[in-house]
């Protein structure tokens, strides 16, 4: 099992660029989540998914957008880089009993100038 | 409303002294807790968990954490630090307010220095 894979690692933007970072796992999990982190603030939740073709959103979802076509698959959008999208990206996903602990991504270091 | 706090940005123990890092939360009913480590340009690696009975839990590379409920604290800790130890700590609890989703709510984190 690969587990949970983002890619890329690391990008920089221009302040309007879009992109999409990707995230897979190949534990066939229910649940998935995007989270940033930033120095002194832990990881704050952006988007998440209890299942394919359901996504709902987080403490900071503003100008991120997500999609779950498949159970495997969970892309972060940003639409249009600001530099207060300057963070770490963490993918996350874990089985539907929240007894069970998430599994995380290595994370994608994002700089947008 | 529900939350974590840590409350210390940075531990500092030397190598073979006794380490806590403190962890306390606010959440409504029987809280799931949980500790992570990020070692540097890592990923996060769940270490252990509370979820019901046993006060004490053991987790992974030696530590240990105490669930205390009337003083809502789930502190880390480990009998004899490494400097191998010495990385960001998270400590967070299951979002139970709604019955689908799995979100977890992260203190802002602990840095561990263990010097030798």
């Amino acid at each position: 099992n690969a587990g949970v894979t983002q890619t890329p690692k690391f990008q920089v933007l221009k302040t309007g660029q879009s992109m999409t970072l990707q995230c897979a796992q190949d534990m066939n999990h229910e649940y998935m989540s995007w989270y940033r982190q930033d120095p002194g603030m832990g990881l704050r939740l952006i988007h998440y998914s209890v299942g394919a073709g359901i996504t709902d959103q987080g403490e900071v979802p503003n100008g991120y957008n997500v999609s779950r076509s498949t159970t495997e698959d969970f892309p972060l959008r940003l639409l249009s880089a600001a530099p207060s999208q300057t963070s770490v990206y963490f993918c996350a996903s874990s089985p539907k009993d929240r007894q069970v602990a998430q599994y995380f991504g290595p994370g994608t270091r994002l700089l947008v100038l | 409303a529900q939350s974590v706090a840590q409350p210390e940005d940075q531990v500092n123990v030397a190598e073979g002294n006794p380490l806590t890092v403190k962890c306390t939360y606010s959440v409504s009913g029987n809280p799931y807790l949980f500790w992570y480590v990020q070692y540097p340009n890592r990923g996060l690696q769940f270490l252990l968990k509370y979820i019901t009975g046993d006060n004490l839990v053991k987790g992974s590379y030696g530590f240990e954490a105490e669930f205390n409920k009337s003083q809502t604290s789930f502190h880390l800790k480990k009998p004899s630090a490494l400097v191998s130890d010495s990385a960001l700590y998270f400590c967070a609890v299951r979002d139970m307010r709604s019955s689908n989703t799995g979100k977890l709510i992260f203190g802002q984190g602990t840095t561990l220095q263990v010097k030798p």
